[in-house]
């Protein structure tokens, strides 16, 4: 299986930056493609997707939200960080069965 | 507005079956795949199984091969799991998710909002 390792929290100030990084026990590349996607998940509800194929914005996403990275390491940044944006965040990989999820890093507040 | 609703959630003993359901909406439901993620009460997320747009192709964790199914119901724009011989560690709440395929990946681009499973005697 491929193994997601995420840290498991993150304290960040508003409106500063915050820099959440994936690192995946294999390449999830592909012919160019990252199968590497990022989800939100605020307490009481269900994930939403935030990032997919690594970087692309997901529709109605805000545009303070990017992610970046290739083959192993990837990152999702928040730039700036609003109070909004409090929640735990997951990367999950599409490249192999099973699909799997990093343990998530919870975005809290300095 | 695509809208998934999932239902068939409770309290059940180790040992037994519970079937849970996915009314989705909103979308063209045949042309998508679908699948299940479960989060236990604290914890993170686990794929629990996926299905293709016909059905005829299913996966599965290993913790749940053998003990659960994935089935659809196109017709009724329906998604299904199955799910035998429950154990104390399948409690959580299980997630219905749109698999969206591009031609090279699969991302869950649609959630439900959850149905809580418990599992205990």
């Amino acid at each position: 299986d491929i193994v997601l390792t995420q840290s498991p929290a993150l304290a960040v100030s508003l409106e500063q930056r915050a820099t959440i990084s994936c690192k995946t026990s294999q390449n999830v590349d592909n012919y160019g493609i990252s199968y590497m996607h990022w989800y939100q998940q605020k307490p009481g509800q269900q994930p939403k997707l935030l990032i997919y194929e690594g970087s692309n914005l997901a529709s109605g996403i805000p545009a303070r939200f990017s992610g970046s990275g290739s083959g192993t390491d990837f990152t999702l940044t928040i730039d700036p960080v609003e109070a909004d944006d409090i929640a735990t965040y997951y990367c999950q990989q599409s490249k192999d069965y099973p699909r799997t999820f990093g343990g998530g890093t919870k975005l809290e507040l300095k | 507005e695509v809208q998934l609703v999932e239902s068939g959630g409770g309290l059940v003993q180790p040992g037994r079956s519970l079937k849970l359901s996915c009314a989705a909406s909103g979308f063209t439901f045949s042309n998508y795949g679908m699948a299940w993620v479960c989060q236990a009460p604290t914890k993170g997320l686990e794929w629990v199984a996926s299905i293709s747009t016909g059905g005829g192709n299913t996966y599965y964790r290993d913790s749940v091969k053998g003990r659960f199914t994935i089935s659809r119901d196109n017709a009724k724009n329906t998604l299904y799991l199955q799910m035998d011989s429950l154990r104390s560690e399948d409690t959580a709440t299980y997630y219905c998710a749109r698999d969206y395929y591009d031609g090279y990946y699969y991302v869950m681009d649609a959630w439900g909002q959850g149905a809580s499973v418990t599992v205990s005697s």
